[in-house]
Order: structure tokens, then C-alpha cells, then sequence
């Protein structure tokens, strides 16, 4: 299975960008990029998926590199219930296999 | 509402007890999952399926025995509990392939004394 290489942890500051970046050197042709995050006590929450091109919703952005090596989440304007752990994944057609993730903390 | 409902959400053992951990959508999807999670860890898969009557292993399957009768359930048996399958357990499930992400339940916290 492909592998993902996050940061262990994270800061930034309340209503300030943050950009939590993922390294995916191994990634096929057929792996979608998912980023899951979870709050304190809670179960795992999707946030955003892509392939190729860059991806918006309501709750992040989604930036891949154009050799897909890599890939950033974007929270554009960081709220203290953002705090959680992200985790950058590529997702097998059947499963999901989750990485210790990036621990982010935000300041207020 | 809509969404993944796992019971019970705590639960205590003692050592050799059997016991089944619950987990229902309400979403038709296809695709559901059991993890766990250890203090301090990401999860981990035991068990997966892709539809009813299809399961398969995952990553920690020992002492852990699943079952697809439907398309909303897919309960998780511990055979004889041990103080090493402490921990949180999440289900999860998803619509089939890759576009989708997964919808997980609030989790079953789970000790083996």
C-alpha cells in the first residue's frame, strides 16, 4: 500500500491560514488522496478528497502537487474547533489505512 | 438522522467474556469497516466489507469474528476478550469506490480487565 508522510504536529494561530502538507511519493495513478481529521473523543471526520486538481468545499481546500508526490490541506481561516488531528491517506478502493497524522494546535 | 450508530458506546470485560459490538447505517452504503485505535495511535483495520455477504481481513483481525447478514449492519464479536483488545472501536461506511469519503460513528470504548 502507499505510504503518506505527515509532520507529527503542528501550530498556528486562531483566524490565521494554515497549510498541513502531505508527502506521497508513492502514490499510483488510481490513488485518491483523503484527508480525515479527528476531534478530541470523537470518531475520524471526512474533510476533503481529490485526485488530480485542486479541490474546494466548505470545510477546506485540497492542493496537489501536479506530479501528485504531494499534496496540502488548506483550512483558510483556522477556528479553535479546528484543533484535531489531520490525516493525509490514499485511499485503496476498499479501505482506508491511517497514519499517526499531524496534530494540529491552535492558538488563541 | 442519518449516520453511522455504534452500541454500546463503553463497555467493561472481564478476561475470556465474549461480547458483540454493534453497528448500524442508514445510508445504503455499501462499504463497512471496523477499526480500532490505542491511546496515542491511528487506527487500525480488523475487519472489512463490501457488501452483505462479503467480509474480509484487515490489518488486526485475531479474536475478532465478523458478519454481513444486511446492508445496514455489521456487528464485531470478540470471541474471548483480552486485556490487549482494549481500546476504541470505530465503525465505519462508505458508497462504493474511491469518491466517497467514509461517514465513521462515535465510537465503542471498550476495556478488558
Amino acid at each position: 500500500d502507499a505510504k503518506t508522510t505527515q509532520p507529527n504536529s503542528m501550530e498556528s494561530n486562531e483566524e490565521e491560514p494554515v497549510h498541513l502538507p502531505c508527502n506521497h511519493s508513492t502514490i499510483s495513478g488510481t490513488d485518491y488522496i483523503h484527508w480525515y481529521r479527528q476531534l478530541p473523543s470523537q470518531g475520524p471526520e471526512y474533510v476533503i478528497h481529490g485526485l488530480t486538481s485542486n479541490v474546494n468545499n466548505r470545510m477546506a481546500s485540497l492542493a496537489i502537487a501536479e506530479d501528485r508526490k504531494s499534496s496540502t490541506l488548506i483550512l483558510h481561516r483556522a477556528t479553535l474547533r479546528d484543533a484535531a488531528v489531520y490525516y493525509c491517506i490514499l485511499r485503496d478502493v476498499k479501505e482506508l489505512t491511517f497514519g499517526k497524522g499531524t496534530l494540529l494546535t491552535v492558538n488563541p | 438522522n442519518a449516520g453511522v450508530t455504534q452500541t454500546p458506546k463503553f463497555q467493561v470485560l472481564k478476561t475470556g467474556q465474549s461480547m458483540t459490538l454493534q453497528c448500524a447505517q442508514d445510508m445504503n452504503h455499501e462499504y463497512m469497516s471496523w477499526y480500532r485505535q490505542d491511546p496515542g495511535m491511528g487506527l487500525r483495520l480488523i475487519h472489512y466489507s463490501v457488501g452483505a455477504g462479503i467480509t474480509d481481513q484487515g490489518e488486526v483481525p485475531n479474536g475478532y469474528n465478523v458478519s454481513r447478514s444486511t446492508t445496514e449492519d455489521f456487528p464485531l464479536r470478540l470471541l474471548s476478550a483480552a486485556p490487549s483488545q482494549t481500546s476504541v472501536y470505530f465503525c465505519a461506511s462508505s458508497y462504493r469506490g474511491q469518491l466517497s469519503g467514509y461517514t465513521f460513528g462515535s465510537g465503542t470504548r471498550l476495556t478488558v480487565v
